[in-house]
């Protein structure tokens, strides 16, 4: 069955530094997203992303924070200048064109940010 | 999208059908029940959803009251690898860029 692929599991990265968490979303999926979830919180969702550009994002979805689709198979988040606040599980979901298709979600990369 | 309520935790006997209930008394026509399941820090795992019609799959049956202003996940035959929370989530279907909002969900525990 096809799955969402996403690396590094887990990614260590000293504050103030940048980092790019990469996603290869289920191959016909045309919507993809990011969610992020605090240890021991909620799920919550970051952004969602089609036809190449950003269709919602939240609160949290501020200016450090930038996604790309640099080819037909990865989907990317970028964390500019990383805070100690932004260790975390991020996830990344896609789905396919119908309205009612369930959101699939790879198992995540841990960003620890010391 | 409309609220879910939940209970926070629940448990079930290996074997035993896990009946796994959520209230979402607000939700609209052109919203989705769906459920989705996270085993420990894992991805959130897609189980089922449904409109208003029961519906079954390999995993689970999902219940929707008459008037949808509840539902019943059902496991026939709970596992323990089944430990896991279970979040019912209600979306709006009309494009499929609509956010999943996760509440705290409820923590099934399958005993020996």
């Amino acid at each position: 069955e096809p799955e969402v692929t996403q690396t590094p599991s887990h990614q260590v990265t000293q504050m103030g530094q940048e980092v790019i968490l990469r996603c290869v979303p289920i191959s016909n999926h045309l919507y993809f997203y990011w969610y992020r979830q605090i240890l021991g919180q909620k799920v919550e969702f970051l952004v969602s992303f089609y036809n190449n550009e950003i269709s919602e994002k939240s609160e949290i979805f501020d200016d450090q924070f930038s996604v790309e689709r640099p080819d037909g198979s990865n989907f990317t988040l970028k964390i500019r200048s990383t805070k100690l606040e932004d260790s975390a599980m991020y996830f990344c979901a896609s789905t396919g064109e119908l309205g009612n298709q369930p959101q699939h979600f790879g198992d995540g990369t841990r960003l620890s940010i010391l | 999208d409309a609220k879910t309520t939940q209970p926070p935790s629940m448990d079930c006997a290996e074997g035993r059908a896990a009946n796994l209930p959520c209230n979402h008394s607000t939700i609209s026509g052109n919203e989705y029940v769906y459920w989705y399941r996270q085993i420990h820090s894992q991805g959130p795992q897609y189980i089922i959803h449904g409109l208003k019609n029961n519906e079954t799959n390999e995993m689970a049956s999902l219940i929707i009251t008459e008037d949808r202003k509840s539902s019943t996940l059902i496991l026939p035959h709970a596992t323990l690898r089944d430990t896991a929370v279970y979040y019912c989530i209600v979306r709006v279907a009309t494009g499929a860029n609509s956010k999943l909002t996760f509440g705290k969900g409820i923590t099934l525990s399958v005993r020996p």
